[in-house]
């Protein structure tokens, strides 16, 4: 079951702060955040294990609580690059490896306006 | 950035023809994706593979079938195309706990 993202879209000027949600309803092993501009592919951004830590990556970090299934992208000081759709990838929890399949979110599509 | 190519990148084909979708990879990775991306369904698993000859349904494979020879080539045929298989096709590769990496993607339009 697809995770649910939130919000589905959000407007920011330069210098503000975002955050983005990824909620599931299975046991996850890891979540994994992405983003992706117009016409291009997917980038990854970061990679969350299970065991509630936090990464960083610039000015973007992100969080999982392993027992919610959440998972929340944080965006500081925007910046006019940082436009994109954001997406959250979730690997579910099995007995045995899941080989690193990813199902996807949405998508979150920000705007940051100068 | 990750080697990976997608080839073609862009395709028209009538349908009822076959079609088969490359991708490239010079990262040695172990696994490798293809994903499908249509407006209001995000990024969908159509078939991966966990090694040469290993492969396995994901979550939207009907119609589609893949191959695995070598380790650096991942093969998605589309047996007989159909309109609803207008897509934008994402190959991808991992590493597991270092993420996963996208191919630039091929734009297939089936008329």
């Amino acid at each position: 079951q697809q995770p649910v993202q939130s919000p589905q879209a959000v407007i920011l000027r330069e210098g503000e702060d975002a955050v983005i949600n990824c909620s599931s309803s299975k046991a996850l092993y890891s979540v994994h955040w992405y983003r992706q501009k117009h016409g291009e592919a997917p980038v990854f951004l970061m990679i969350l294990l299970k065991g509630g830590e936090q990464k960083g990556h610039e000015k973007i970090s992100a969080s999982f609580n392993e027992k919610k299934q959440q998972s929340s992208l944080y965006l500081t000081a925007s910046q006019l690059s940082y436009s994109g759709t954001y997406f959250c990838g979730t690997e579910a929890s099995a007995g045995g490896t899941s080989y690193g399949k990813l199902t996807f979110g949405q998508g979150t599509i920000l705007t940051v306006h100068p | 950035d990750a080697g990976i190519t997608q080839s073609p990148r862009h395709k028209v084909t009538e349908t009822g023809t076959p079609v088969t979708l490359r991708c490239h990879q010079t990262e040695n990775h172990r696994y490798m994706y293809w994903y499908r991306q249509d407006p209001g369904h995000g990024l969908r698993l159509i078939h991966y593979s966990y090694g040469v000859k290993d492969t396995d349904k994901g979550e939207v494979s009907d119609g589609y079938s893949v191959s695995r020879s070598k380790t650096e080539d991942f093969l998605l045929t589309l047996e007989s195309a159909t309109s609803s298989q207008t897509s934008v096709y994402f190959c991808a590769i991992s590493g597991l706990t270092s993420g996963s990496y996208f191919g630039p993607g091929t734009r297939l339009t089936v008329t």
